[in-house]
């Protein structure tokens, strides 16, 4: 079974603070995205990687930034924590055909 | 940027009754899938079509994909406490070789017994 481990499954942090949050996946899967899901809006797509050193841009990627140095861990970093970056983030990975393996969140209050 | 539109966004019947969630776009997508999220847990994928027309079942729930692949629906028979939860469809779109998914607004479901 595909595993996707997010690091922390709540998380509270202070605004201007730069905040990292990270998925390890342990399928070797090529793919990873970030996501935030927010109440009335579904799940929109921060950035996403297809392969170790590469990230590219979702719909919402300002005021956040990503980093893929190995091919199981993909972070998401919030340069400068904001209120409005409240959310719950979502990590999953995918592989060649196959759908997406979400991990279990994390949900985070920046105060 | 694509738009995928469920309703209704709230849903709360008895055990045992039928229902239908709808998921709208006005973009066309290559795949459409369904996925449930339970509480604190990440959306688990139920169902994926492919092809215009589409119908797969899968248990009490059946999956209808639209004719021209704009649009999809759940239909879920005699529906009991355990399907309660958040149900998302997403749509998906090749980008240079790559699938990428846009996700529905999501229609929280609960099923009274």
């Amino acid at each position: 079974d595909v595993k996707v481990t997010q690091s922390s499954r709540y998380l509270v942090k202070r605004t201007g603070e730069k905040v990292f949050l990270e998925c390890v996946q342990d399928m070797d899967h090529e793919n990873m995205f970030w996501y935030r899901q927010d109440p009335g809006l579904g799940l929109r797509l921060i950035y996403f990687s297809y392969d170790v050193k590469m990230k590219e841009k979702g719909d919402i990627p300002e005021g956040y930034s990503v980093s893929r140095e190995k091919k199981e861990r993909f972070s998401l970093i919030l340069e400068s924590a904001s209120t409005n970056q409240t959310s719950m983030y979502l990590c999953a990975s995918e592989g060649y055909n196959q759908p997406q393996h979400f991990g279990d969140g994390t949900r985070l209050s920046i105060l | 940027t694509q738009l995928l539109e469920q309703s209704p966004q709230f849903l709360s019947i008895q055990e045992g009754e039928n229902l239908t969630v709808y998921c709208n776009s006005s973009s066309v997508f290559s795949s459409l899938q369904w996925y449930r999220q339970e509480p604190g847990e990440g959306p688990v994928l139920l169902v994926t079509v492919v092809t215009g027309g589409e119908v797969k079942k899968l248990k009490r729930l059946t999956f209808q994909f639209g004719d021209a692949r704009k649009d999809s629906s759940l239909h879920i028979t005699a529906a009991q406490p355990g399907d309660t939860g958040l149900y998302l469809c997403a749509g998906g779109s090749f980008n240079f070789g790559n699938e990428k998914l846009t996700f529905g607004t999501g229609t929280r479901l609960t099923i009274i017994p």
